[in-house]
């Protein structure tokens, strides 16, 4: 089936240190979107990427989409407290339905 | 304020209970559906409903039933529930087609069969 590779699963860093987690796909994408869930909480909608080179900012977070539409990155940079969580890239591939990624969960050092 | 409501938050059946998780949204969207959620493997779909009275299998449909009879609400249905099938289940909704519009998602009902 039509799956979505999230690297890393778990990423570990001191608070203020950049992060960035990767989805990758062997197939073209129609577009994808990110959501954060905070521990014990919900996925919530970040942003959805639709154009090949996309990239889009939301403050501290930047969001790309590969020019090949195969592949979507989330980066944060000078990370907060408030950053903790898990992040899912979800991909449409042309059908009705979205496939999450497996998720990074990210916690911070203070 | 956008809002997608489940029955409960947790709930604990015993092997072979039949088992109804309840999901309602007042947001008038036309598209709903069920997760599970499980360590290590992300969001997978059970079932998607696009319209009332209609439905579709997602990844993951076996074992399981769904229900729209009204707009609003998607019930999703274990038959005879399994201790595979302990997980967070969550429901969501959207305006349009998934992919083109942003879900939102409901608190989750963590399910436990022992």
């Amino acid at each position: 089936g039509q799956q979505v590779m999230q690297i890393p699963q778990y990423q570990h860093v001191q608070e203020g240190e950049d992060f960035t987690t990767y989805c990758n796909s062997s197939t073209t994408l129609s577009n994808i979107q990110w959501y954060k869930q905070r521990p014990g909480g919900h996925p919530v909608f970040l942003i959805q990427l639709v154009k090949s080179g996309e990239v889009k900012k939301q403050k501290r977070l930047t969001f790309q989409f590969g020019e090949a539409k195969k592949n979507s990155s989330l980066h944060i940079t000078a990370t907060q407290t408030t950053d903790v969580g898990t992040y899912f890239c979800a991909a449409n591939f042309g059908n009705e339905k979205l496939t999450f990624g497996t998720g990074t969960r990210l916690t911070i050092i203070p | 304020d956008v809002k997608v409501t489940q029955s409960s938050r947790y709930l604990v059946k015993r092997t072979g209970e039949k088992v109804f998780l309840e999901c309602v949204q007042d947001m008038d969207h036309e598209n709903m559906f069920w997760y599970r959620q499980d360590p290590g493997l992300g969001l997978r779909l059970i079932y998607f409903s696009y319209d009332v009275k209609m439905k579709e299998k997602g990844d993951i449909p076996e074992g399981y039933s769904v229900s729209r009879e009204k707009k609003e609400r998607f019930s999703l249905i274990l038959e005879s529930a399994s201790t595979n099938q302990t997980s967070m289940y969550l429901c969501a909704s959207s305006r349009g087609l998934a992919g083109n519009y942003e879900q939102y998602f409901g608190p989750g009902t963590r399910l436990t069969v022992t």
